[in-house]
């Protein structure tokens, strides 16, 4: 069975402290190892696909990267915009982790 | 553009009636839908997959007598609760993948609330 596990589960940062978060897979046939972004009460937003050990992808402050076993998404001098819960999924049917619940305070 | 909606954003029924929410991708033609519903401080469980003209397949444990879904078009599927109670109260969120394509894109979700 796939799985997928994040950590921290929790992150409280200041604005402005680099930090990353963890997200574990089960190796077996990867097809793609999605991050997004959840706000309260809203949907997911389609952050990065990563396919290959090695990738990596950036978008403003965020950077996603993948190995062999995992991938990490790096932020780099967050805002408090940035505060959201990430979460990342496997391919297929999108076997989700339980998510990092991220707040950055001013 | 990978723009999803959902109707409604926020329904309260009775015990008993049914509920359906539309779900439509906007600016894609979107040949596989799926269904989610995340209760609160959890991660989103996939209740059940569908493609356009096809039978949705439900996950285990899903009621597929209790959660009907359709995907009539490439822009539309519906989930329609039926005989809804108080324990399907939930955040249910739908999402679409166009043909070939790898991500999915998540609509804004529909809160569920049975009385």
């Amino acid at each position: 069975e796939d799985q997928v596990t994040q950590s921290p589960e929790a992150l409280r940062l200041q604005e402005g402290e680099s930090s990353s978060l963890n997200c574990s897979y089960t190796v077996s046939g990867l097809r793609g190892l999605f991050w997004y972004r959840q706000d309260p009460g809203k949907g997911p937003e389609f952050l990065f696909t990563l396919y290959s050990a090695g990738e990596e992808k950036e978008k403003e402050r965020l950077k996603a990267t993948l190995t062999k076993k995992e991938s990490f998404l790096h932020i780099t001098a967050p805002k408090p915009e940035d505060s959201a819960t990430y979460l990342c999924a496997r391919d297929g049917k999108l076997t989700f982790g339980q998510g990092t619940i991220l707040t950055v305070h001013p | 553009g990978a723009v999803v909606s959902q109707h409604p954003s926020w329904v309260i029924c009775k015990s008993g009636t049914s509920v359906k929410i539309e779900c439509r991708s906007l600016d894609f033609q979107a040949t596989t839908m799926f269904w989610y519903r995340q209760f609160p401080k959890q991660s989103l469980m996939l209740m059940a997959t569908s493609n356009e003209g096809s039978k949705a397949t439900y996950e285990q444990g899903v009621e597929k007598d209790k959660f009907l879904i359709n995907h009539a078009s490439l822009t539309l599927s519906t989930l329609t609760v039926t005989s809804a109670h108080p324990e399907d109260s939930s955040f249910y969120i739908c999402s679409a993948r166009f043909m070939g394509g790898d991500e999915q894109f998540f609509g804004p979700g529909t809160r569920l609330t049975v009385l």
